[in-house]
């Protein structure tokens, strides 16, 4: 089974700073993603990564494949920010089922 | 589009009733997932349908039926409920089996609770 570690636990920032969460896990993968969970509970996904570096607005996530371990930064960070955000890496197969959540790191940006 | 539509968004039973979760999604997606969610733990797999007609256990099916109907509609059915499924279920679709190239799309969740 794939252990999957999320750090910090719970994040707090203030408007505009720069946020980095990061995600290790223990066994080798194919694919790890992002997803933040809302406060009102809906769940949507960020990024799917399996090497290198992907950006989308003020979001960047990276994966390094052979250190096992993934980040998740936060440019200019905003209130609206506010989430969960879980990493849950994918070992590799034709299931899907085999995907291991971490537990989630809850981020409060204040203004 | 509506996405990945689930039904009830809240739902109180008392022990041994029995209920159905359903959940609908509109993308044309070959799989779908149940998950639940517990306070200081991951999301963890009950049940997914890797394509129309085919079902399979994941980490925590125990007390759990699933039907995948159609390629649409894919239900969670607790048959005798327990205090330890109160819990918030959320159901899942993606376009096809590979983690790779297929994200996932979650509806809103369930919150069940069992007294």
């Amino acid at each position: 089974k794939n252990e999957v570690e999320q750090s910090p636990q719970n994040l707090t920032a203030q408007e505009g700073e720069f946020i980095t969460i990061n995600c290790s896990y223990s066994v080798g993968i194919s694919a790890l993603h992002w997803l933040q969970q809302h406060p009102g509970g809906g769940i949507v996904s960020l990024f799917m990564l399996s090497s290198g570096k992907k950006k989308h607005g003020r979001l960047i996530a990276t994966i390094n494949i052979q250190e096992k371990h993934s980040s998740l930064h936060i440019t200019a960070s905003h209130p609206r920010d506010s989430a969960v955000y879980i990493c849950a890496p994918w070992a590799g197969g034709t299931s899907y089922g085999k995907l291991t959540f971490g537990q989630g790191t809850i981020l409060t940006v204040h203004p | 589009n509506a996405g990945v539509t689930q039904t009830p968004k809240f739902q109180v039973l008392k022990t041994g009733q029995s209920m159905t979760l359903q959940c609908a999604q509109d993308m044309n997606h070959n799989s779908m997932y149940w998950y639940r969610q517990d306070p200081g733990m991951g999301l963890r797999l009950i049940y997914y349908s890797a394509s129309e007609g085919t079902t399979d256990k994941g980490e925590v099916p125990n007390g759990y039926n699933v039907s995948r109907l159609n390629k649409r509609e894919f239900s969670l059915r607790l048959e005798s409920a327990a205090p330890s499924q109160t819990s918030v279920y959320f159901c899942a679709s993606s376009a096809g089996t590979s983690s790779r190239s297929s994200p996932l799309h979650f509806g809103n969740g369930t919150r069940l609770t069992v007294t």
